[in-house]
């Protein structure tokens, strides 16, 4: 009973580097999220995807950009790294109508950006 | 999009009941409450989940008063293993996935 996967568990990039985070969840949820926390801060909404074939930008997408491959997966991928990319990032899902719109979160993404 | 407000901080000792209140002032009428918690390391987890009045599960109690605008969290006799940051979290159920935006949350700390 896997839930939410995230790969990879720890990143070290050198500032301009690429790199893809992945998220797959096994609950067959319509609905998918990536967010960033910041050492001792609240998270923050980067992109969330609706449903398969959908994406759209959250609080701060700006230097990220996702891809809903297929209704398990979605991806955020950033181009050119920089330090204030630092952060942990987690993935999420949701079921859609007739569920209670819990959120179900990944362990986490941390990436350093040197 | 309802904004929330919470704490930033609170303290505790064991056997204490705690109540942690969020404001929301501007929550739509198809807008559900729901409160989650994270413990470090980890991502957050749902504990409770209200629309109005009083739910009640196996570890918390939310009270939401009739205009809705604020909503507290009730943990009764926490223990040192409820320090955690909770967050308070208003949206709809049903939007198909829209814009979930997090507060800052509240951090308790529990003490013997």
């Amino acid at each position: 009973n896997a839930g939410v996967t995230q790969t990879p568990k720890f990143q070290v990039l050198k500032t301009g580097q690429s790199m893809t985070l992945q998220c797959a969840q096994d609950m067959n949820h319509n609905s998918m999220y990536w967010y960033r926390q910041d050492p001792g801060m609240g998270l923050r909404l980067i992109y969330y995807s609706a449903s398969e074939g959908t994406t759209d930008k959250g609080e701060v997408p700006n230097g990220y950009n996702v891809s809903r491959l297929n209704k398990r997966e979605f991806s955020l991928r950033l181009e050119s790294a920089a330090p204030s990319q630092t952060s942990v990032y987690f993935c999420a899902s949701r079921a859609g109508v007739g569920n209670t719109g819990e959120l179900f979160f990944g362990e986490g993404s941390r990436l350093t950006v040197l | 999009l309802a904004k929330t407000t919470q704490p930033i901080s609170m303290d505790s000792y064991e056997g204490q009941e705690v109540n942690i209140t969020c404001s929301h002032n501007n929550i739509a009428t198809n807008d559900y409450i729901t409160w989650y918690q994270q413990f470090p390391s980890q991502g957050p987890r749902f504990i409770i989940q209200g629309y109005k009045t009083k739910v009640t599960n196996e570890v918390a109690s939310l009270f939401i008063p009739a205009d809705r605008k604020s909503s507290t969290l009730s943990l009764p006799r926490v223990s040192l293993s409820d320090t955690a940051v909770y967050y308070c979290l208003v949206g709809a159920l049903y939007n198909q996935g829209g814009k979930l935006i997090f507060g800052q949350g509240t951090e308790l700390s529990v003490k013997p």
